[in-house]
């Protein structure tokens, strides 16, 4: 079975610092990985998919890779602002089932 | 535009009854998830409808949990009889086509108190 381990679980840095988040998921036969954003008591947000056959996509400040062969995303989030702070979690798909990380809970300081 | 609308946003009931939550996707969209995110075992597929049809319900729990999408703007997830571990944020997520090359769209979920 899919398993999907996020490191670290908790984040905090003061405002302007780049970070990077990482995911690792155990089988390489995935279709995408998504990474998420949820603020308390809300739903996810998605803010990037990368496609199995890619090796990154950018938005903005935020820039994630994927290593399908050795199991392995990276978020990357460039000059961090305190409206950064909330939950990431990644999530892989394949056969139909997605398979989530348990987050990386992120606080960015003024 | 709308994002995906959850009904109700909270529910507290009594262990036994029948609880049915409800969720309208994005309109246009096609696919629909429904999970559950629990502290201890983060957050989990329930099932997964594409075009009105369940495409994986490998992730319901239990013959108690039933899910229908009679229309393309309407789901519903029901527990029957609830218990007190069934108490989690239950979520529905929708997309335009299908989960391989879409990102989901999230509704903010109904909090299920089951006592």
């Amino acid at each position: 079975k899919q398993e999907v381990t996020q490191i670290p679980a908790a984040l905090s840095v003061p405002e302007g610092e780049n970070l990077v988040l990482n995911c690792s998921f155990t089988d390489s036969a995935i279709y995408n990985l998504q990474w998420f954003r949820q603020d308390p008591g809300k739903g996810l947000t998605s803010l990037l998919l990368i496609q199995s056959s890619q090796r990154e996509q950018t938005s903005g400040r935020l820039n994630a890779s994927l290593d399908k062969s050795s199991g392995r995303s990276t978020l990357y989030i460039a000059a961090s602002q305190p409206g950064d702070s909330a939950t990431y979690l990644c999530a892989v798909y394949n056969f139909n089932k997605f398979y989530f990380g348990s987050g990386t809970k992120l606080n960015v300081k003024p | 535009d709308a994002g995906v609308i959850q009904s109700p946003r909270h529910e507290v009931t009594e262990m036994g009854q029948e609880v049915t939550l409800r969720c309208k996707p994005i309109s246009g969209h096609n696919s629909l998830f429904w999970y559950r995110q629990t502290m201890m075992r983060g957050l989990e597929l329930l099932i997964y409808f594409n075009n009105n049809v369940p495409i994986d319900d490998s992730g319901m729990p239990e013959d108690r949990f039933s899910a229908k999408m009679p229309n393309a703007s309407f789901s519903t997830l029901k527990i029957q009889p609830s218990e007190p571990r069934d108490s989690a944020v239950y979520f529905c997520a929708s997309s335009f086509g299908g989960a391989e090359n879409q990102p989901q769209h999230f509704g903010d979920g109904t909090r299920l108190s089951i006592l």
